[in-house]
């Protein structure tokens, strides 16, 4: 059965600092990754999604994520963390028509 | 604009009680989804319906009951709310069934059951 992992359940960074979320899957197949973010009290938002090719996808707001086969990773990126990024973000892997979701990573910006 | 809307956004109710949630899609999708979030953010897949039929029940208690009238509504009816059902309840779509497709969620509702 297919999980994701993400390791770090809250993250602070300093606004303008770069930041890298962490996810972890384990999916027998080729993976379908997604990462997404929640606002506090919003729905799920689609930041970027990987399928094949290029490892390295470019998503909105500034993110970024690079898919590592070899290490199951999918992490998140962004050069420089702006204070309306603090919120909820959510790794998944899609395994047949639904969505399994990691555990989330709060992330919360200091001035 | 909204693409998938879901009411109401809160719902405060008793043991015991029925309820009902709704959802709306003007996107044209073909698929729905009911997603839970605990109090630990945790989600989970509930149920999903491709053209108003359902593909995915995640070993849900029987007193939810998911019905889709037609493929751009999927409601969520609950019988005898317990105080474990308290959550946000989230509301998806997507284009297909495929695992390339994104999903769309709606904002949610926050159902308190006291």
């Amino acid at each position: 059965a297919q999980s994701v992992t993400q390791p770090d359940i809250h993250i602070t960074v300093s606004e303008g600092a770069s930041l890298e979320l962490r996810c972890n899957y384990s999916y027998g197949a080729t993976p379908y990754l997604f990462w997404y973010v929640q606002s506090p009290g919003q729905g799920l938002q689609l930041l970027l999604k990987y399928f094949s090719g290029d490892t390295l996808v470019q998503g909105i707001k500034g993110f970024e994520a690079e898919f590592k086969r070899s290490q199951s990773s999918f992490n998140l990126r962004k050069p420089s963390v702006h204070w309306s990024d603090a919120a909820e973000y959510f790794c998944a892997v899609n395994a047949g028509n639904m969505l399994t979701f990691g555990g989330g990573t709060r992330l919360m910006v200091k001035p | 604009d909204t693409a998938v809307s879901q009411t109401p956004k809160y719902l405060v109710t008793q043991m015991g009680n029925d309820k009902s949630i709704k959802c709306e899609q003007n996107l044209g999708h073909d698929t729905m989804y009911w997603y839970k979030q605990d109090s630990k953010k945790f989600l989970k897949i509930m149920f999903s319906y491709n053209n108003k039929e359902l593909i995915i029940n995640e070993t849900v208690p029987n007193r939810f009951s998911p019905k889709s009238p037609d493929k751009a509504h999927l409601n969520l009816h609950i019988n005898s709310l317990e105080l474990g059902d308290s959550a946000v309840y989230f509301c998806a779509s997507s284009p297909g069934t495929g695992r390339s497709y994104e999903q769309y969620f709606g904002p949610g509702t926050r159902l308190t059951v006291t």
